[in-house]
Protein backbone atom coordinates (compact mmCIF):
# COMPACT_ATOMS: atom_id res chain seq x y z
CA UNK A 1 0.00 0.00 0.00
CA UNK A 2 1.19 3.76 0.09
CA UNK A 3 3.55 5.14 2.04
CA UNK A 4 2.30 8.32 3.61
CA UNK A 5 4.47 10.50 6.28
CA UNK A 6 2.81 13.20 8.55
CA UNK A 7 4.88 15.88 10.28
CA UNK A 8 4.95 16.82 13.00
CA UNK A 9 4.24 13.61 14.87
CA UNK A 10 3.49 15.76 17.92
CA UNK A 11 2.61 19.43 18.57
CA UNK A 12 2.54 21.45 21.60
CA UNK A 13 1.46 25.04 21.52
CA UNK A 14 0.15 28.04 23.12
CA UNK A 15 -3.49 29.12 22.98
CA UNK A 16 -4.12 31.99 19.66
CA UNK A 17 -1.47 30.40 17.49
CA UNK A 18 -1.25 28.36 14.39
CA UNK A 19 0.38 25.05 13.57
CA UNK A 20 1.37 23.59 10.46
CA UNK A 21 0.95 19.59 9.68
CA UNK A 22 2.81 18.23 6.76
CA UNK A 23 1.08 15.28 4.99
CA UNK A 24 2.89 13.30 2.33
CA UNK A 25 2.81 10.96 -0.29
CA UNK A 26 6.04 8.94 -0.56
CA UNK A 27 5.93 6.60 -2.91
CA UNK A 28 2.87 7.99 -5.49
CA UNK A 29 1.53 11.00 -6.61
CA UNK A 30 -1.85 11.85 -5.20
CA UNK A 31 -4.30 14.14 -6.15
CA UNK A 32 -6.72 13.79 -3.43
CA UNK A 33 -5.71 13.34 0.28
CA UNK A 34 -8.32 13.59 2.75
CA UNK A 35 -7.59 15.25 6.46
CA UNK A 36 -9.47 13.32 9.53
CA UNK A 37 -9.73 13.86 13.22
CA UNK A 38 -9.54 11.86 16.38
CA UNK A 39 -10.80 12.83 19.36
CA UNK A 40 -9.80 10.57 22.51
CA UNK A 41 -11.51 7.08 22.36
CA UNK A 42 -13.83 8.05 19.44
CA UNK A 43 -13.61 7.06 15.66
CA UNK A 44 -12.20 8.81 12.69
CA UNK A 45 -14.18 12.15 11.74
CA UNK A 46 -13.50 13.75 8.00
CA UNK A 47 -12.61 16.55 7.91
CA UNK A 48 -11.94 18.10 4.47
CA UNK A 49 -10.57 16.49 1.52
CA UNK A 50 -7.49 17.94 -0.44
CA UNK A 51 -7.38 18.28 -4.09
CA UNK A 52 -4.26 19.40 -5.69
CA UNK A 53 -4.45 22.30 -7.43
CA UNK A 54 -7.58 23.20 -6.11
CA UNK A 55 -9.87 24.19 -3.24
CA UNK A 56 -10.40 21.56 -0.46
CA UNK A 57 -13.49 20.53 0.50
CA UNK A 58 -14.43 20.76 3.60
CA UNK A 59 -17.47 18.75 5.84
CA UNK A 60 -20.72 20.11 7.29
CA UNK A 61 -19.48 21.63 10.43
CA UNK A 62 -15.65 22.78 9.47
CA UNK A 63 -15.20 26.13 9.48
CA UNK A 64 -12.51 26.46 6.31
CA UNK A 65 -11.50 29.48 7.65
CA UNK A 66 -10.20 27.79 10.75
CA UNK A 67 -8.65 24.37 9.30
CA UNK A 68 -6.52 25.84 6.07
CA UNK A 69 -5.69 23.21 3.81
CA UNK A 70 -2.99 23.52 1.03
CA UNK A 71 -2.61 21.12 -1.84
CA UNK A 72 0.10 22.70 -3.45
CA UNK A 73 1.65 19.52 -5.39
CA UNK A 74 1.05 15.75 -5.99
CA UNK A 75 2.86 14.49 -2.85
CA UNK A 76 2.26 17.23 -0.33
CA UNK A 77 -0.78 18.76 1.75
CA UNK A 78 -0.91 20.99 4.65
CA UNK A 79 -3.11 21.60 7.17
CA UNK A 80 -2.95 24.71 8.98
CA UNK A 81 -4.92 25.21 12.96
CA UNK A 82 -5.18 28.96 12.45
CA UNK A 83 -6.03 30.29 16.32
CA UNK A 84 -5.79 27.32 18.05
CA UNK A 85 -7.63 26.59 21.24
CA UNK A 86 -7.93 23.70 23.94
CA UNK A 87 -10.59 22.11 22.00
CA UNK A 88 -8.36 22.09 18.86
CA UNK A 89 -6.44 19.41 20.70
CA UNK A 90 -6.70 16.12 18.98
CA UNK A 91 -5.26 13.55 16.70
CA UNK A 92 -4.39 14.81 13.09
CA UNK A 93 -4.90 11.74 10.47
CA UNK A 94 -4.20 12.29 6.80
CA UNK A 95 -4.70 9.64 4.17
CA UNK A 96 -4.20 9.23 0.70
CA UNK A 97 -6.32 7.85 -1.88
CA UNK A 98 -5.11 4.99 -4.41
CA UNK A 99 -6.43 4.20 -7.50
CA UNK A 100 -8.49 1.18 -5.89
CA UNK A 101 -10.19 3.73 -4.05
CA UNK A 102 -8.38 2.43 -0.85
CA UNK A 103 -7.18 5.31 1.44
CA UNK A 104 -3.87 4.64 3.27
CA UNK A 105 -3.19 6.34 6.82
CA UNK A 106 0.12 8.45 7.63
CA UNK A 107 1.17 8.30 11.67
CA UNK A 108 -1.09 10.96 12.27
CA UNK A 109 -0.18 14.00 14.34
CA UNK A 110 -0.97 14.85 18.30
CA UNK A 111 -2.01 18.19 18.91
CA UNK A 112 -2.22 19.79 22.09
CA UNK A 113 -3.09 23.00 22.82
CA UNK A 114 -2.81 25.04 25.92
CA UNK B 1 -26.77 11.31 7.32
CA UNK B 2 -24.54 8.09 6.43
CA UNK B 3 -24.06 5.45 9.37
CA UNK B 4 -21.60 3.36 10.00
CA UNK B 5 -22.32 1.14 13.62
CA UNK B 6 -19.89 -1.43 14.47
CA UNK B 7 -20.40 -3.97 17.51
CA UNK B 8 -18.97 -5.39 20.11
CA UNK B 9 -17.89 -1.75 20.90
CA UNK B 10 -15.06 -3.70 23.50
CA UNK B 11 -14.31 -7.65 23.45
CA UNK B 12 -12.12 -9.38 25.46
CA UNK B 13 -10.52 -12.80 25.21
CA UNK B 14 -8.30 -15.23 25.81
CA UNK B 15 -5.21 -16.58 22.99
CA UNK B 16 -6.44 -18.87 21.12
CA UNK B 17 -9.90 -18.15 20.88
CA UNK B 18 -11.99 -16.79 17.56
CA UNK B 19 -13.89 -14.20 17.18
CA UNK B 20 -15.89 -12.07 14.73
CA UNK B 21 -16.44 -8.22 14.58
CA UNK B 22 -19.76 -7.01 13.18
CA UNK B 23 -20.15 -3.84 10.95
CA UNK B 24 -23.51 -2.56 9.86
CA UNK B 25 -24.06 0.44 7.77
CA UNK B 26 -26.55 2.65 5.98
CA UNK B 27 -24.57 5.05 3.45
CA UNK B 28 -26.16 6.37 0.64
CA UNK B 29 -23.92 6.28 -3.12
CA UNK B 30 -22.08 2.78 -1.21
CA UNK B 31 -19.00 1.87 -2.72
CA UNK B 32 -17.32 -0.20 -0.73
CA UNK B 33 -16.31 -1.52 2.98
CA UNK B 34 -13.30 -1.07 4.48
CA UNK B 35 -11.72 -2.32 7.19
CA UNK B 36 -8.81 -1.01 9.11
CA UNK B 37 -6.97 -1.86 12.93
CA UNK B 38 -5.44 0.67 14.63
CA UNK B 39 -2.83 0.38 17.33
CA UNK B 40 -0.95 2.87 18.89
CA UNK B 41 -1.18 5.50 15.89
CA UNK B 42 -2.68 5.81 12.53
CA UNK B 43 -4.88 2.78 11.12
CA UNK B 44 -3.61 0.13 9.01
CA UNK B 45 -5.26 -1.21 5.98
CA UNK B 46 -7.07 -5.08 6.33
CA UNK B 47 -9.42 -5.31 3.62
CA UNK B 48 -11.51 -3.90 1.37
CA UNK B 49 -14.84 -5.42 -0.02
CA UNK B 50 -17.03 -4.23 -2.56
CA UNK B 51 -18.59 -7.37 -3.83
CA UNK B 52 -21.23 -9.49 -1.79
CA UNK B 53 -21.05 -13.02 -0.64
CA UNK B 54 -17.10 -13.05 -1.30
CA UNK B 55 -14.82 -14.00 1.24
CA UNK B 56 -11.73 -11.77 1.35
CA UNK B 57 -8.64 -13.58 3.54
CA UNK B 58 -5.24 -12.72 5.19
CA UNK B 59 -3.97 -15.49 6.88
CA UNK B 60 -5.88 -15.57 10.13
CA UNK B 61 -8.09 -12.70 9.41
CA UNK B 62 -10.64 -13.37 6.92
CA UNK B 63 -13.91 -10.69 6.00
CA UNK B 64 -17.10 -10.75 4.20
CA UNK B 65 -20.04 -8.05 3.04
CA UNK B 66 -23.17 -8.98 2.42
CA UNK B 67 -25.31 -5.77 0.33
CA UNK B 68 -28.41 -6.94 1.03
CA UNK B 69 -28.35 -6.95 4.72
CA UNK B 70 -26.14 -4.10 4.76
CA UNK B 71 -23.36 -5.68 6.85
CA UNK B 72 -20.17 -7.31 6.93
CA UNK B 73 -17.74 -8.96 9.57
CA UNK B 74 -14.53 -9.34 10.20
CA UNK B 75 -13.18 -12.88 11.19
CA UNK B 76 -10.02 -13.77 13.45
CA UNK B 77 -9.12 -17.16 14.08
CA UNK B 78 -6.27 -18.60 16.68
CA UNK B 79 -6.00 -15.05 17.91
CA UNK B 80 -2.34 -13.63 19.22
CA UNK B 81 -2.12 -10.78 22.01
CA UNK B 82 -0.47 -8.74 18.49
CA UNK B 83 -4.32 -8.88 17.42
CA UNK B 84 -5.10 -6.50 20.16
CA UNK B 85 -6.39 -3.51 18.72
CA UNK B 86 -9.16 -0.97 17.72
CA UNK B 87 -10.65 -2.55 14.35
CA UNK B 88 -12.09 0.00 12.53
CA UNK B 89 -14.53 -0.56 9.78
CA UNK B 90 -15.94 2.53 6.97
CA UNK B 91 -18.09 2.77 4.08
CA UNK B 92 -16.55 4.25 1.46
CA UNK B 93 -19.02 7.23 -0.65
CA UNK B 94 -19.22 8.20 -3.73
CA UNK B 95 -18.49 11.52 -3.93
CA UNK B 96 -16.21 12.68 -6.27
CA UNK B 97 -13.16 10.91 -4.63
CA UNK B 98 -14.79 8.22 -2.50
CA UNK B 99 -15.01 9.38 1.13
CA UNK B 100 -14.64 7.02 4.30
CA UNK B 101 -17.28 6.95 7.12
CA UNK B 102 -16.45 5.45 10.00
CA UNK B 103 -17.76 2.97 12.49
CA UNK B 104 -16.73 3.92 16.09
CA UNK B 105 -14.45 0.90 16.28
CA UNK B 106 -14.20 -2.37 18.12
CA UNK B 107 -11.35 -2.38 20.99
CA UNK B 108 -10.14 -5.80 20.74
CA UNK B 109 -7.86 -7.04 23.97
CA UNK B 110 -6.59 -10.41 23.81
CA UNK B 111 -5.16 -11.62 26.76
CA UNK B 112 -2.64 -14.90 26.71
Amino acid sequence: GAVVSQHPSWVICKSGTSVKIECRSLDFQATTMFWYRQFPKQSLMLMATSNEGSKATYEQGVEKDKFLINHASLTLSTLTVTSAHPEDSSFYICSTRESTDTQYFGPGTRLTVL
Amino acid sequence: EDKVVQSPLSLVVHEGDTVTLNCSYEVTNFRSLLWYKQEKKAPTFLFMLTSSGIEKKSGRLSSILDKKELFSILNITATQTGDSAIYLCAGGVIQGAQKLVFGQGTRLTINP
